[in-house]
């Protein structure tokens, strides 16, 4: 049974530039949602998809964005990036009836690296 | 808005021994579940434990239990007879029961688990 798969693993952008990222939920969830850790903090909520719509959003600007596909696998994009926007991006999923349990199964994330 | 702070950045263990994780944690609401995460360094997120607000009791994982005082909003995680794979950093992690999947994380707590 495959977990949260998350690729590419390591990358690197300039300033600028734009970057989409990717997730494949664990067997079974329809729910996705990606957080960013920045180096030594702990990660920060950017937002939720569900049956392709973004159910709920943290404090992240508009720059951030995101996708859901009919398949459950979830794209974040991002746009314009800055230095600040280098981090460790993280997927997580879990079965949106079970919402409730609380339970998160993460990827090994993204990190991203903007020069 | 809820916030969670671990005071401890890194704590230092005699393998066999126990070591006991805080976190204290801010909300005015009264349904909701905390967690405790462990990254270690392959950065995949992994529950360690999880606590729902209503319940008196304790929860308890292996050699994993916490101290869950609702009145302090404190939730403190002990690990008896550490082991070397017990090394890694630690997140306590907060969710209201009313906000999907948006877990609040403090900024980690580093385990060093000397042999």
């Amino acid at each position: 049974d495959a977990g949260v798969t998350q690729s590419p693993t390591h990358l690197i952008k300039t300033r600028g530039q734009q970057v989409t990222l990717r997730c494949s939920p664990k067997s079974g969830h329809d729910t996705v949602s990606w957080y960013q850790q920045a180096l030594g903090q702990g990660p920060q909520f950017i937002f939720q998809y569900y049956e392709e719509e973004e159910r709920q959003r943290g404090n992240f600007p508009d720059r951030f964005s995101g996708h859901q596909f009919p398949n459950y696998s979830s794209e974040l994009n991002v746009n314009a990036l800055l230095l600040g926007d280098s981090a460790l991006y993280l997927c997580a999923s879990s079965l949106w009836t079970a919402v409730d349990s609380g339970e998160l199964f993460f990827g090994e994330g993204s990190r991203l690296t903007v020069l | 808005a809820q916030t969670v702070t671990q005071s401890q950045p890194e704590m230092s263990v005699q393998e066999a021994e126990t070591v006991t994780l805080s976190c204290t944690y801010d909300t005015s609401e009264s349904d909701y579940y905390l967690f405790w995460y462990k990254q270690p360094p392959s950065r995949q997120m992994i529950l360690v434990i999880r606590q729902e607000a209503y319940k008196q009791q304790n929860a308890t994982e292996n050699r994993f239990s916490v101290n869950f005082q609702k009145a302090a909003k404190s939730f403190s995680l002990k690990i008896s007879d550490s082991q070397l794979g017990d090394a890694a950093m630690y997140f306590c992690a907060y969710r209201s029961k009313a906000a999907g999947n948006k877990l609040t994380f403090g900024g980690g707590t580093r385990v060093l688990v000397k042999p």
